[in-house]
């Protein structure tokens, strides 16, 4: 069982271009997130999905959209990435829909360098 | 606002006892949850809180004052494997985490 994949594991982007980063889980969980993670600061929520079909804006959503066709991906896209957007990306997954208070798994990261 | 708070930095000795503070400010309060995060790596699930007192799990415990806005992470027998970030979250009314910065926890031998 992978549980939470994510690719790349890191890419080096010039400023202007679009990127997808990719989620994948096979743990059949109801919800989904993609975190930011910068030093000194904590895990800020970009987009999250309830459920496949729906999503939802986090704290900090400019310049990021995601999408969720079925349950096991939910990918990110940098429509113009920007140096702002230099972090490393996290997704998770939870079992709770609307509501719940289940715990989050993390994918192992995506290390974003943008130049 | 929202905030959490916890120190940036700890240092122990291997087979001493640790305790990491986390102190939160939040819209509503639906538990709170500790990671553990090694450097390079993902964080992982530690422990969850939703009601006050003490939850123990192996050589870590967790503790919750919800009146107080206050919760511990107890880390005994400490061993080098411990040294890593330690991330408090609080799930507010919407029940989304709210994450502190983490402290790093640096052991030594």
């Amino acid at each position: 069982i992978a549980g939470i994949t994510q690719a790349p594991t890191s890419q080096i982007l010039a400023a202007g271009r679009r990127m997808t980063l990719r989620c994948t889980q096979d743990m059949r969980h109801n919800a989904m997130y993609w975190y930011r993670q910068d030093l000194g600061l904590g895990l800020r929520l970009i987009h999250y999905s309830n459920t496949a079909g729906t999503t939802g804006k986090g704290e900090v959503p400019d310049g990021y959209s995601v999408s969720r066709a079925n349950t096991d991906d939910f990918p990110l896209t940098l429509a113009s990435a920007v140096p702002s957007q230099t972090s490393v990306y996290f997704c998770a997954s939870s079992d709770s829909m609307e509501g719940g208070a289940d715990t989050q798994y993390f994918g192992p990261g995506t290390r974003l360098t943008v130049l | 606002g929202q905030n959490i708070d916890q120190p940036t930095e700890m240092t122990a000795t291997e087979g001493a006892i640790v305790q990491i503070n986390c102190t939160y400010q939040t819209s509503g309060f639906n538990g709170l949850f500790w990671y553990q995060q090694h450097a390079g790596e993902a964080p992982t699930f530690l422990s969850y809180n939703v009601l006050d007192g003490l939850e123990e799990k192996g050589r870590f415990s967790s503790f919750l004052s919800r009146s107080k806005g206050y919760s511990y992470l107890l880390l005994k027998e400490l061993q080098m494997k411990d040294s890593a970030s330690y991330l408090c979250a609080v799930m507010d009314s919407n029940y989304q985490l709210i994450w502190g910065a983490g402290t790093k926890l640096i052991i030594k031998p």
